[in-house]
């Protein structure tokens, strides 16, 4: 039961163009989702979060947009550039005991292309 | 400051043997996550330590798999009898706490494990 999805596996978008990358979650209790971007042969790198009491965080050209009753959530990033072609993993994390474990997507890969 | 660390990056070794597998987390980071990310999908948890303990390890496979972090700071995953299904990169992450914005966790580079 995946509870974390990321149903496009690839996107490509022109330079300077908008990238909306997408996410669905079917856990009700998730109150914290994370953004990551993964280069090969790298970890993963933080990019942006957002608590479930807010539905906009932005930073800079990134801004991620969480539509709670959809349980869907979006990274727009604005404008694109090539350095952004990277594996985006969609995860969020419920409170559970003391335990705070991620769950992530299976991840979206997105190309810029110049 | 120095990020989350993995050593090594590399390991091959054979069905049967033993492996281990090192993380140095963030200064101050109290909590400290094992994942184990198989290809073309996202990282699965493992084990999560808060200070010494092993607070949660209901993501480990099966028995085979064991970890430690005995001062509360390095932490080191240790897998008995590898098989050629435990082949993935191996990453080890870490965060302030478990609570706000403190939840966010940083990765390290990860231990590609490849059993042969």
């Amino acid at each position: 039961d995946q509870q974390v999805k990321q149903n496009s596996p690839s996107l490509s978008v022109q330079e300077g163009r908008i990238s909306i990358l997408n996410c669905d979650y079917t856990n009700s209790m998730f109150d914290y989702f994370l953004w990551y971007k993964k280069y090969p042969a790298e970890g993963p790198t933080f990019l942006i979060s957002i608590s479930s009491i807010k539905d906009k965080n932005e930073d800079g050209r990134f801004t991620v947009f969480l539509n709670k009753s959809a349980k869907h959530l979006s990274l727009h990033i604005v404008p694109s550039q090539p350095g952004d072609s990277a594996v985006y993993f969609c995860a969020a994390t419920a409170p559970s005991g003391s335990a705070r474990q991620l769950t992530f997507g299976s991840g979206t890969q997105l190309t810029v292309l110049p | 400051g120095a990020g989350v660390s993995q050593t090594p990056s590399n390991k091959v070794t054979e069905k049967g043997k033993y492996v281990e597998l090192r993380c140095d987390p963030i200064s101050g980071h109290t909590a400290l996550y094992w994942y184990r990310q198989s290809l073309g999908q996202g990282p699965e948890f493992l084990i999560y330590f808060q200070g010494t303990g092993a607070a949660d390890d209901s993501g480990l496979p099966n028995d085979r798999f064991f970890a430690v972090r005995p001062e509360g700071s390095v932490s080191t995953l240790k897998i008995q009898r590898t098989e050629r299904g435990d082949s993935a990169v191996y990453l080890c992450a870490s965060s302030l706490g478990t609570s706000g914005g403190r939840v966010t966790q940083y990765f390290g580079p990860g231990t590609r494990l490849t059993v042969l």
